[in-house]
This record gives structure tokens, C-alpha cells and sequence, in this order.
């Protein structure tokens, strides 16, 4: 079965500075995908970013981007100029190519901004 | 933009009761999804469909079951509500040729 792992309950960062929160996931299939869920404080799951497993280049969406290292099954999103919007609960993913299977969460990790 | 709307925000039902939680969407997607969401313990899948009438169990599908009768509503019933199943229920969709998933606002369910 398929797990996935984030290691930092809770992350702390300052107003405009960068944050990496850190994922890892075991799986023994080669085509998947990988995902980055945002979930603000009584709002609505909305998804970050998105990778798929073939592609080695690093998915990026303006301040958020992710290290894919496939080998090491690791899966960081970084934050780049963290802004007070982005306090919420993140929740890494995990679903297997093809089909319509579930995703496979995280327990997330939950990023404070500092003022 | 893809529309997830779930019929109550907040519930509260007794020990017992029936509860139907219901989730319907408006993209014209194959595949629903129900989530249980517990603090430390992350969304954990209860049961998916992929169409009309189909559906498939998740991880936790023990005191659970589910209704798909029209492609837009996918029905989550709880058919004698226990106090363990206090917690906030997700639904998702996704189109049968996607990869992301597009959840509904939650319904947070207290069973006393």
C-alpha cells in the first residue's frame, strides 16, 4: 500500500520570507502523480501544485514550487515570499496513474506566517 | 471553475440515526469521491465511484455505505451514526481524463 509522509506538524515562517515543508511517499508503482492541497481555516481544499511522476521538471506556480526527487521519493513544496494568505494546512497527495483511484494523503502540516 | 457543493455545513445527528450527507457537482465528472478528515490523521478515503450506479471501497468503508443514481450526486449514508463518526466529510470529483481532484466545503458531522 501506498503511504505518504509529512514529517513538520507545524512550520513557522516570517512575512516574505521562504519556507520548504517536506513530504516523502513509498510506492512501488512507476507512473503516479503527486500533489500539494492547500486548506485555509474553514475553507474550501484547493489544490497548489501538481506533479507527475515522468516529468523531471520541477512543477512551479509563481511563489510555489516543488523538488521532485524521484529516486528518494521526496516531494518538498517551497514558498517563496510568504504571504499572510498563505497560512493554512497543507496536505501532500499521492494517486496512482491511470484509473480513478483515491488519493493517498499526508497527515499534513500546518504553516504559521509571522507578521 | 469546477463547482463542489455539499448540502450542509454543519450537522448534528443522535446516536443511531440515519444520516445522508450529499455531494453534487456541476462538471460533468465520471469519478466522486468521499473523504473522512480527523486533526493528525489527515483525509482517509471512504468509497469512490467512477459512474452511475458503480461504486468501489476505500480505506475506511466499515460503517459506511454510498448512493449513485445520477451522474451529478454521489450520496454518502451512515445507516445507524455512531459516535466515532464525528468528524469532517470531503467530497471530491475529478473528470475521467484529469489527475487533480476538486473537493466540496466540508461537512463537519457531531454525533452525540
Amino acid at each position: 500500500a501506498q503511504t505518504v509522509t509529512q514529517s513538520q506538524p507545524e512550520m513557522s515562517v516570517q512575512e516574505a520570507e521562504t519556507v520548504t515543508l517536506s513530504c516523502t511517499y513509498d510506492t512501488s508503482e512507476s507512473d503516479y502523480y503527486l500533489f500539494w492541497y492547500k486548506q485555509p481555516p474553514s475553507r474550501q481544499m484547493i489544490l497548489v501544485i501538481r506533479q507527475e511522476a515522468y516529468k523531471q521538471q520541477n512543477a512551479t506556480e509563481n511563489r510555489f514550487s516543488v523538488n521532485f526527487q524521484k529516486a528518494a521519493k521526496s516531494f518538498s513544496l517551497k514558498i517563496s515570499d510568504s504571504q499572510l494568505g498563505d497560512a493554512a494546512m497543507y496536505f501532500c497527495a499521492y494517486r496512482p496513474g491511470g484509473g480513478a483511484d483515491g488519493l493517498t494523503f499526508g497527515k499534513g502540516t500546518h504553516l504559521i506566517i509571522q507578521p | 471553475d469546477v463547482k463542489v457543493t455539499q448540502s450542509s455545513r454543519y450537522l448534528v445527528k443522535r446516536t443511531g440515526e440515519k444520516v445522508f450527507l450529499e455531494c453534487v457537482q456541476d462538471m460533468d465528472h465520471e469519478n466522486m469521491f468521499w473523504y473522512r478528515q480527523d486533526p493528525g490523521l489527515g483525509l482517509r478515503l471512504i468509497y469512490f465511484s467512477y459512474d452511475v450506479k458503480m461504486k468501489e471501497k476505500g480505506d475506511i468503508p466499515e460503517g459506511y455505505s454510498v448512493s449513485r443514481e445520477k451522474k451529478e450526486r454521489f450520496s454518502l449514508i451512515l445507516e445507524s451514526a455512531s459516535t466515532n463518526q464525528t468528524s469532517m466529510y470531503l467530497c471530491a470529483t475529478q473528470g475521467a481524463n484529469q489527475e487533480t481532484q476538486y473537493f466540496g466545503p466540508g461537512t463537519r458531522l457531531l454525533v452525540l
